[in-house]
């Protein structure tokens, strides 16, 4: 069965302080996508990257960053140097090849303190 | 800009009465999906539509029911509703045929049932 956690219920960071958020998924399937969203305050999720279960290389764009590693079934978000505009709640998923729907974490709110 | 809307942001119903959640996506997408968020359980799937006229029950389908006579356009129904369907509502498109398609979001309904 599919699962994905984020252990993470709520983060805060004082601005331009580093922030990781952890998310570690379950799935039998050898192929296998990840995703992470972002819900700001007004309410739509908003895609932030999708990466792919052949595909570990990490990813970098602008201050956010994404760590894969099967090795521990983990697909962690990094973000540096945080701004308020950070503060949403983030959403870890994980979709399975032929499957139309998504399984979302529970997601971590992340505040980000002026 | 692509987009997906729901008919209402906030919407205030009593126990018992019909609801009708709306939402549209102007992207030409085969498939809709229906989820509820509730804190600390993140984003469940109702309902998804792979197809006009199409649906298939998602993880917690029970109470409600869904229409899509129209690609573009997948409705959410409660037949009679309860004070535990009091939720946020949220509306998602996205491309058929592969699973590593980014889901579109509406803003989302707020729900409350009296």
């Amino acid at each position: 069965a599919q699962k994905v956690t984020q252990a993470q219920t709520e983060i805060s960071v004082v601005e331009k302080e580093d922030v990781t958020l952890d998310c570690v998924y379950e799935t039998r399937d050898t192929t296998y996508y990840l995703f992470w969203y972002k819900q700001p305050p007004s309410g739509e999720l908003v895609f932030l990257i999708r990466r792919n279960s052949f595909d570990e290389q990490n990813e970098i764009s602008g201050r956010y960053s994404w760590n894969f590693q099967k090795s521990t079934s983990s697909f962690n978000f990094t973000i540096t140097a945080s701004q308020v505009v950070d503060s949403a709640v983030y959403f870890c998923a994980l979709s399975e090849a032929g499957a139309n729907n998504l399984f979302f974490g529970t997601g971590t709110r992340l505040t980000v303190i002026p | 800009d692509v987009k997906v809307t729901q008919s209402s942001r906030y919407l205030v119903k009593r126990t018992g009465e019909k609801v009708f959640l709306e939402c549209v996506q102007d992207m030409d997408h085969e498939n809709m999906f229906w989820y509820r968020q509730d804190p600390g359980l993140g984003l469940r799937l109702i309902y998804f539509s792979y197809d006009v006229k199409m649906k298939e029950k998602g993880d917690i389908p029970e109470g409600y029911s869904v229409s899509r006579e129209k690609k573009e356009r997948f409705s959410l129904i409660l037949e009679s509703a309860s004070t535990n369907q009091t939720s946020m509502y949220l509306c998602a498109s996205t491309l058929g045929g592969e699973s590593y398609n980014e889901q579109f979001f509406g803003p989302g309904t707020r729900l409350t049932v009296l």
